[in-house]
């Protein structure tokens, strides 16, 4: 089954102590993407990367880290998470045309991240 | 920003009506989505329309684009109470398109 994959789904953390959060797609896409969604601020792009070893930074890049060593995963670290990271974070995948991306995304299940 | 906006933000129908929710946006396209979330979920993509074009059709959703207009709208017809969920439009860029911008969404709520 063609799917995004986020790990873990729910996560409580404290100040500081360096986390990830894990995402991986079976579809062979170029592009991948985090977006964190906040109630009224919709989702907001965090980081993206248009291929192996390409990432750049999207709206919200601080605090946050990325890397895209193999196409199917690009994990999303936080090495000294705050209060104010906590959110519900999406990884999404899509095939990439004319150089961008396109067509529709397809997107994980979301990781509900509460740091205190 | 280019952060589409939803109107309106939450919208309570009965079951069988038909339901209608506003996209508006503010730069150049490429490509306009509509997205599905059911709570607290991941985003389902239901349909693309490009910029050249100006309505689509898939089963019981109609989506139209008007670029001169900077927006878009999305109707469901005779709609059902799975269909409660909430609603986000997102623009692709016309220049890079590497990102997707989502509005706000609209929360419908389809009432049995």
């Amino acid at each position: 089954e063609a799917q995004v994959t986020q790990n873990p789904r729910y996560l409580i953390t404290v100040t500081g102590k360096k986390l990830t959060v894990t995402c991986s797609q079976n579809m062979n896409h170029e592009y991948m993407s985090w977006y964190r969604q906040d109630p009224g601020l919709g989702l907001r792009q965090i980081y993206y990367s248009m291929n192996v070893e390409v990432t750049d930074k999207g709206d919200v890049p601080e605090g946050y880290k990325v890397s895209r060593k193999e196409k199917r995963n690009f994990p999303l670290i936080l090495e000294s998470p705050s209060p104010n990271q906590t959110s519900l974070y999406f990884c999404a995948s899509g095939p990439t045309t004319a150089g961008g991306l396109n067509t529709e995304a397809f997107f994980g299940q979301g990781t509900r991240l509460t740091v205190v | 920003s280019q952060q589409g906006e939803e109107d309106p933000q939450a919208l309570s129908i009965q079951e069988g009506e038909n339901a209608t929710m506003n996209c508006s946006y503010k730069t150049s396209i490429n490509n306009l989505q509509w997205y599905r979330q059911n709570s607290g979920r991941g985003l389902v993509h239901l349909i693309l329309i490009r910029s050249n074009e100006r309505e689509k059709h898939s089963g019981r959703l109609r989506v139209t684009l008007d670029t001169s207009k900077k927006s878009s709208s999305l109707l469901i017809t005779a709609s059902r109470a799975a269909d409660t969920a909430s609603y986000f439009c997102a623009t692709g860029d016309q220049t890079g398109a590497n990102n997707l911008f989502f509005g706000t969404g609209t929360r419908l709520t389809v009432i049995p």
